[in-house]
């Protein structure tokens, strides 16, 4: 079955540790995507590629970073720099542009 | 920046009854999206309506478009228990592909 998987589900991180999520999808799609969400909140972009070795800053990138080396693979580092990280993650993808987004489960990570 | 605005923020309706939640966005679009979130997981698209589109069906949903207010709406008929559940709309904008989504409607259907 085709689709994007998110891992891990839960994460915990230690003030001052980098953390990285993974998202990887098999659905053949060009574009990937990076989301935050807080309780009760809608979704805030972080990070977006539209093709293979590109990626661009979303609306709230600053404390994360992303790479993009193969087109099923988008993994998301959360680095000490971002100083509120407790949150819900989204991964998505889709085949471009006007068509709509296939999204992974999730990751929560929580800071202890 | 958000761009989509959904109304209301929550909703309770009985089993059988119709629901219907409305999205509001405030620069032009290429097209809008309508997706279910169930708590604690990741969003399911619905349905997506074009800038040229007026209204679109699937199944029980009803999707309209009116992009001289630069608003949406979601109308669920014969509402089901199953349906509780967060409601987004999601807009790209003009030459992006880069979706901003509301606050959502949380939907709850009782039995």
């Amino acid at each position: 079955d085709g689709g994007i998987t998110q891992s891990p589900k839960y994460l915990f991180r230690k003030e001052g540790q980098n953390v990285t999520l993974s998202c990887e999808q098999n659905l053949n799609h060009d574009a990937m995507y990076w989301y935050r969400q807080d309780p009760g909140q809608g979704l805030r972009l972080i990070y977006y590629s539209q093709i293979v070795n590109d990626f661009q800053k979303g609306d709230i990138a600053e404390g994360y970073s992303v790479s993009r080396e193969k087109k099923e693979s988008f993994p998301l580092t959360v680095t000490s720099a971002q100083k509120n990280p407790t949150a819900f993650y989204l991964c998505a993808s889709s085949l471009g542009q006007g068509d709509g987004y296939t999204f992974g489960s999730g990751t929560r990570l929580t800071v202890v | 920046s958000q761009q989509g605005e959904e109304d209301p923020q929550a909703l309770s309706i009985q089993e059988g009854e119709n629901a219907t939640m409305n999205c509001s966005y405030k620069t032009s679009i290429n097209n809008l999206q309508w997706y279910r979130q169930n708590s604690g997981r990741g969003l399911v698209h619905l349905i997506l309506i074009r800038s040229n589109e007026r209204e679109k069906h699937s199944g029980r949903l009803r999707v309209t478009l009116d992009t001289s207010k630069k608003s949406s709406s979601l109308l669920i008929t014969a509402s089901r228990a199953a349906d509780t559940a967060s409601y987004f709309c999601a807009t790209d904008q003009y030459n992006n592909n880069d979706m901003r989504f509301g606050a959502g409607t949380r939907l709850t259907v009782k039995p």
